[in-house]
């Protein structure tokens, strides 16, 4: 199993700029999440998705959209990307069985840079 | 607002020291707690949880914590740090009234120095 894969790995845009990160898991999870980690901020929830064709919004989620039309993957979506983007992106699925038992697997993030 | 606090963002040891990082959260009801590690340029990997029952939990690589919870901690130990420890930690915590979201602390970055 390939877990949980994130594409790309590094992008540079431009100010205005749109883009679409693409996170894939194999392990029929049912939620997924997008985060950005910034220094000194730990980890920040953007959006997550509870299932397939569900999407809601977490502690961040202005100038950011998402999609889940399949459950394996779960797209993150800049429309007019801003310097204040720049981050790096995580994404991470679970099958929590009851709030107790949530543990999150994480791709191997998305480093981006807005100019 | 529930938070959860890291006390220190960076840490220095020698190989062979002792390692404590501390964690505490403000949230009343029942919790479960992790730490995730993230050695350098590599992603988050789960270190050990809590869900229930013995409060000292062992995790990877030699990794412990101990949930107290009248002092709303889960701190994380290692007896003897390598430098391959190198990382950084992040702990969180998910409360039962929170739709599975976890809630991160902000990190504590782990230099060994050989």
């Amino acid at each position: 199993n390939a877990g949980v894969t994130q594409t790309p790995k590094f992008r540079v845009l431009k100010t205005g700029q749109s883009m679409t990160l693409l996170c894939a898991q194999d392990m029929n999870h049912e939620y997924m999440y997008w985060y950005r980690q910034d220094p000194g901020m730990g980890l920040r929830l953007i959006h997550y998705s509870v299932g397939e064709g569900t999407t809601a919004k977490g502690e961040v989620p202005d100038g950011y959209n998402v999609s889940r039309l399949k459950k394996q993957n779960f797209l993150l979506g800049l429309e007019s990307a801003a310097p204040s983007q720049t981050s790096v992106y995580f994404c991470a699925s679970s099958r929590p069985t009851s709030y107790a038992y949530n543990e999150q697997f994480f791709g191997p993030g998305t480093r981006l840079t807005v100019l | 607002a529930q938070s959860v606090s890291q006390h220190n963002h960076h840490v220095i040891l020698s190989e062979a020291a002792s390692l404590e990082l501390g964690c505490n959260y403000s949230y009343g009801g029942t919790v479960n707690l992790f730490w995730y590690v993230q050695y350098p340029g590599q992603h988050l990997q789960l270190l050990l949880k809590y869900f229930s029952g013995d409060p000292l939990v062992k995790g990877i690589k030699g990794f412990e914590a101990e949930f107290i919870k009248s002092k709303f901690s889960f701190n994380l130990r290692k007896p003897s740090v390598q430098w391959s420890d190198t990382a950084e930690y992040f702990c969180a915590v998910i409360p039962m009234d929170s739709n599975y979201q976890l809630i991160w602390g902000a990190g504590t970055k782990l230099i060994i120095k050989p």
